[in-house]
């Protein structure tokens, strides 16, 4: 399973956009990049996940570079409310009997 | 679409206690998750059950913890005795199609 490493802490202010970036220099071929978030006292909630190239929805983009051994998770224009703890998983899919597995997360604190 | 609930919220018990937390997935989910989370730690995967059947439970410490999802639907999650070190929140996840795993509240237990 790939390793993945992450700022452990970041801090923002409101308005500004926030890129996160993960570091998987073991990323099989068959990985998929995952982005959870997680509020305090609640579980964790699916942001956004990729292959390759780019990836956007309502709440977030997520860049991956042609080599793959990193990714980086862009929050554009945060609030108050983005503040938690972001996590970036790499696995296969849970369709192919992939599995979770969390690291220790980037605690991102967004400022007033 | 109610999401997964779980119960107890809070749990304070002894150690050498025993002590059962409770999940309902969402409506059709086939795949249930426990996870045990430790402060200042990302998630950690108990035990994975697809319909009533185990799937993985290569890091349920067996000697103390049970589970168990009878009928394919609810789950519990047991903990017999239970020690200082078990003090975490408990987790439970379910998932339909393989992309996303949709988390409960958690319960917050607390060994003394």
């Amino acid at each position: 399973l790939a390793k993945t490493t992450q700022p452990i802490s970041m801090d923002s202010y409101e308005g500004q956009e926030v890129n996160i970036t993960c570091s998987h220099n073991n990323i099989a071929t068959n990985d998929y990049i995952t982005w959870y978030q997680q509020f305090p006292s609640q579980g964790p909630r699916f942001i956004i996940q990729g292959y390759k190239t780019k990836v956007t929805n309502e709440v977030a983009s997520l860049f991956i570079p042609a080599d793959r051994k990193s990714s980086t998770l862009s929050l554009p224009r945060v609030s108050l409310s983005d503040t938690a703890v972001y996590y970036c998983l790499v696995g296969a899919p849970l369709a192919q009997g992939g599995k979770l597995i969390f690291g220790q997360g980037t605690e991102l604190s967004v400022k007033p | 679409e109610a999401g997964v609930a779980q119960s107890p919220r809070y749990k304070i018990i002894e150690k050498r206690q025993s002590v059962a937390f409770w999940c309902n997935p969402i409506s059709g989910h086939a795949t249930l998750y426990w996870y045990q989370q430790i402060l200042g730690q990302g998630p950690k995967l108990l035990i994975q059950f697809q319909n009533n059947g185990v799937v993985d439970d290569s890091q349920l410490p067996k000697d103390r913890f049970s589970a168990e999802r009878l009928k394919g639907v609810d789950s519990t999650l047991k903990i017999q005795p239970a020690k200082l070190e078990d003090s975490a929140v408990y987790l439970c996840a379910s998932s339909l199609v393989a992309v996303e795993q949709y988390f409960g509240p958690g319960t917050r237990l607390t060994v003394t």
